[in-house]
């Protein structure tokens, strides 16, 4: 069965902080994805990656940034914090031509 | 790029009638319709997804329709029970680059 490990369930930060979230994934995927879940809006796309070092924008890239030094591991970083920026955030990875699996998500609250 | 939409946002049955969730999508170029669902607290699961090379795709008890020629793809849940309560996602994608997702159904089975 695919795991997708986000390292936090809920995560609280200041305005202005610096904050790395961290997804990691045991099947060698090729493809990684971030998105922010929010009422309404469903799931919005950030940014996603096809393979290590590479990323590429998705939707609503503004204010993110990611790193993929390992193929396991992508994280996405809010360089400074803002509170437009609580949401729900899902991490997603697939192998070529299949569809994403989801990890549990982590909720983030900026105050 | 690809806009999906979908309809209703809240859906409420009673246990044992039919459930039906609709989503249109803009880009001709889709070819890849999942859909997910989410329940309370969890993470988002594929639950059935329909290629465009085929109209119905039918497990179980839930089954996807598509249209190509109206840019439309549809959700029936049949003989509901109450843990299909849950919010339901559709997506579409282009050959499972990025994928566009709907923007949620809550669907509410009363017992």
């Amino acid at each position: 069965d695919v795991k997708v490990t986000q390292s936090s369930r809920y995560l609280v930060k200041r305005t202005g902080e610096k904050v790395f979230l961290e997804c990691v994934q045991d099947m060698d995927h090729e493809n990684m994805f971030w998105y922010r879940q929010d009422p309404g809006l469903g799931l919005r796309l950030i940014y996603f990656s096809y393979d290590v070092k590479m990323k590429e924008k998705g939707d609503i890239p503004e204010g993110y940034s990611v790193s993929r030094e390992k193929k396991e591991r992508f994280s996405l970083i809010l360089e400074s914090a803002s509170t437009n920026q609580t949401s729900m955030y899902l991490c997603a990875s697939r192998p070529e031509v299949q569809p994403q699996h989801f990890g549990d998500g982590t909720r983030l609250s900026i105050l | 790029g690809e806009n999906v939409e979908q309809h209703p946002s809240t859906l409420s049955v009673q246990e044992g009638d039919s459930a039906v969730i609709k989503c249109t999508y803009s880009d001709s170029a889709s070819n890849y319709f999942p859909w997910y669902k989410q329940e309370l607290g969890k993470r988002p699961q594929l639950i059935i997804d329909i290629r465009s090379n085929v109209g119905e795709k039918k497990d179980q008890r839930i089954a996807v329709t598509l249209n190509k020629t109206a840019k439309h793809f549809s959700l029936h849940i049949t003989e509901t029970q109450p843990e299909d309560s849950a919010v339901y996602f559709c997506a579409a994608s282009d050959n499972f680059n990025k994928f566009y997702f709907g923007s949620g159904t809550k669907l509410n089975v009363k017992p």
